[in-house]
This record gives structure tokens, C-alpha cells and sequence, in this order.
């Protein structure tokens, strides 16, 4: 039983450019969890969504940042025209249900925006 | 005020030490969890739990509902042992857990 993949573990990206990463939940999973931790900070949260659905998006940034979780598919965090301050890991965790059950984390995603 | 509060931040110590990291959190939660992580690694979930203690192996986690206060005790700790250890609660009114900046553990051998 494969845990939380995330893709890819490191991406390099221009300023400008768009940034792509995606999360494959474990098996019996419906729910997606996308956290952020830049550099010396802790882990904050940016979005949650069960299949096809955005349930809460309260973390995440106004502008370029967006989230999606199709029926059929991994989650995709997408970053359009990214800056320096994206520059971060980026954390997808999954869980079987949404309240009071355990999540489970990927390896994460380290953007690095040059 | 931050909503999770860990001590210590920084915590060295020698192999075979029993350790405790602390945490105090000041909002109402449906669950605690005890996260580690290695440099440069992913996340790994330790503990959830809504009361009492719960052990695993060598870590013990415990939790006081009355005082919000938790803690993760290592006994006979190992340099295997060092990571950030992270405590995150998932609030009364939605499902994203809430974390504390992290406990940096040092185990020297």
C-alpha cells in the first residue's frame, strides 16, 4: 500500500514560469490537504479538498495560486508566474476521512524559484 | 500569541537521555498530533490523540485537555532520534491542522 506521492521532489523553476506539483493520495483517500513551509518557517496550511471539491481554500494565496482534485487523477497545486517568495516545500498529506483521522504526509515538493 | 507553542526550539542531548518536548496550544481542538521530520525529508506522523497517552516503541505522547497542554517523551534516546519534532491540533471547526514552529532535537552519541 503505497503511501502519499508527491511529485516531483524538486523542481527548479525561472521567475515567470509556472509550477506544477502533484499529490497522488493514499489508497482509500478522498481527502487533500496542501501545506506550505518556507525557509525557517513552520508549516502552514493552504488548502483542503475532497474529489472535485475546494472545501476550504482559507490559506491560500489571493493571486496565482490555485487547487484542484479531479475525479480521476492526483491533486494538482498549480503557481502561475512565480516569484522568489514561492521558494518553498511543499506538503500534500491525505486521510480516509476528514475530521479526527489521522493524516498522512508525502515527501514533499522543494520548489526553488531562480 | 501563536495558537500552538513548543518548547524548548533548540533541544541537544546525549544518547541514552530521556527527553520531553513540550506543547500548549490555546484553542479548542478536536485532536493533537506529534509530527517528525528529517532535514531535507518528509513528514511523519508519531501520535494522534484526543486524550490520555498513548506510547510507540520508545516515544510516549500525553495530553491534559484541561491545562491544552502536551507532551512527547523519548526514552533512551538515540542520534537516529534526531529530527524536528512538530505538534499540530486540528481545530473544533475544520480539518487543516493548526503547527507549532517545531522542537530541533539534537542526540549526540
Amino acid at each position: 500500500n503505497a503511501g502519499v506521492m508527491q511529485n516531483p521532489r524538486h523542481l527548479v523553476r525561472r521567475r515567470g514560469q509556472e509550477a506544477r506539483l502533484r499529490c497522488s493520495p493514499m489508497k482509500g483517500h478522498s481527502h487533500v490537504y496542501w501545506y506550505r513551509q518556507l525557509p525557517e518557517e513552520g508549516l502552514k496550511f493552504m488548502v483542503y479538498l475532497q474529489k472535485e471539491n475546494i472545501i476550504d481554500e482559507s490559506g491560500m494565496p489571493k493571486e496565482r495560486f490555485s487547487a484542484e482534485f479531479p475525479k480521476e487523477g492526483p491533486s494538482i497545486l498549480r503557481i502561475q508566474q512565480v516569484v522568489r517568495g514561492d521558494s518553498a516545500a511543499y506538503f500534500c498529506a491525505s486521510s480516509r476521512q476528514g475530521k479526527n483521522t489521522e493524516a498522512f504526509f508525502g515527501q514533499g515538493t522543494r520548489l526553488t524559484v531562480v | 500569541k501563536n495558537e500552538v507553542e513548543q518548547s524548548p526550539q533548540n533541544l541537544t542531548a546525549q544518547e541514552g537521555e530521556f527527553i520531553t518536548i513540550n506543547c500548549s496550544y490555546s484553542v479548542g481542538i478536536s485532536a493533537l498530533h506529534w509530527l517528525q521530520q528529517h532535514p531535507g525529508g518528509g513528514i511523519v506522523s508519531l501520535f494522534m490523540l484526543s486524550s490520555g497517552k498513548k506510547k510507540h516503541g520508545r516515544l510516549i505522547a500525553t495530553i491534559n485537555i484541561q491545562e491544552k497542554h502536551s507532551s512527547l517523551h523519548i526514552t533512551a534516546s538515540h542520534p537516529r532520534d534526531s529530527a524536528v519534532y512538530i505538534c499540530a491540533v486540528s481545530t473544533q471547526y475544520g480539518n487543516k491542522l493548526v503547527f507549532g514552529a517545531g522542537t530541533i532535537l539534537r542526540v549526540k552519541s
